[in-house]
């Protein structure tokens, strides 16, 4: 494992309001990454950063910012959250030479 | 454009059973390809990782093999237990990319 840690690991919030997700890692991985997963869907990808300031959009980037300011540490951000973002959200980060991807345990975000 | 697809959705086994979940890929320009195990509620666990260059890895009771000229992979778990009960999912990530692309999983569960 990475070291992955997630926070908050549980959240509810309303509709409109501004919320912001850490992962934080422990291995010094260059690339780090967002998914939502949902029934249906699948893991899709939101955005992923490959270093310090340097990030990049995924397939359903739209209402999602990043931030990446220390290798440690990755924040995504709603900017307004809506009902359609109620979802699980996992935290990747890859492990150069062997590409081997590692997940942190996931952040369960309601809108309500 | 890459697509993933594990068939079947779920499976249903008797524990002591030897059995076979299937990934297959539409692009075979693929660096490697990596399988996962999430637990309900839980994050992906990363079993095996299988370069393009290799036919099959193993770890203990399991073993993936990998046909990039038929777009495919299987993961063997032999006599399977009722802890192996979980979602598996395959990922593949394609030359040149930084992004994986994921299968929507195989829910297995191993009845006592």
């Amino acid at each position: 494992d990475a070291g992955i840690t997630q926070s908050p690991r549980h959240k509810v919030t309303e509709t409109g309001t501004p919320v912001t997700l850490r992962c934080h890692q422990t291995e010094n991985h260059r690339y780090m990454y967002w998914y939502r997963q949902d029934p249906g869907h699948g893991l899709r990808l939101i955005h992923y950063s490959y270093g310090v300031k340097d990030t990049d959009k995924g397939e359903v980037s739209d209402g999602y910012s990043v931030s990446r300011s220390k290798t440690e540490d990755f924040l995504l951000t709603l900017e307004s959250a809506t009902s359609s973002q109620t979802s699980v959200y996992f935290c990747a980060t890859w492990r150069g030479g062997s590409y081997e991807q590692y997940f942190g345990p996931g952040t369960r975000l309601t809108v309500t | 454009k890459q697509e993933v697809t594990q068939i079947p959705a779920a499976l249903s086994v008797p524990e002591g059973e030897n059995l076979v979940l299937n990934c297959s890929f539409t692009d075979s320009a693929i660096y490697n390809l990596q399988w996962f195990r999430q637990d309900p509620g839980k994050g992906l666990t990363s079993l095996l990782l299988i370069q393009s260059s290799q036919r099959e890895q193993t770890s203990g009771r399991l073993n993936a093999s990998l046909d990039k000229s038929s777009g495919r992979s299987t993961l063997y778990i032999a006599a399977s237990q009722p802890g192996d009960s979980a979602t598996y999912l395959c990922a593949v990530l394609q030359g040149g990319s930084e992004k994986l692309v994921f299968g929507k999983g195989t829910k297995l569960t191993v009845n006592p």
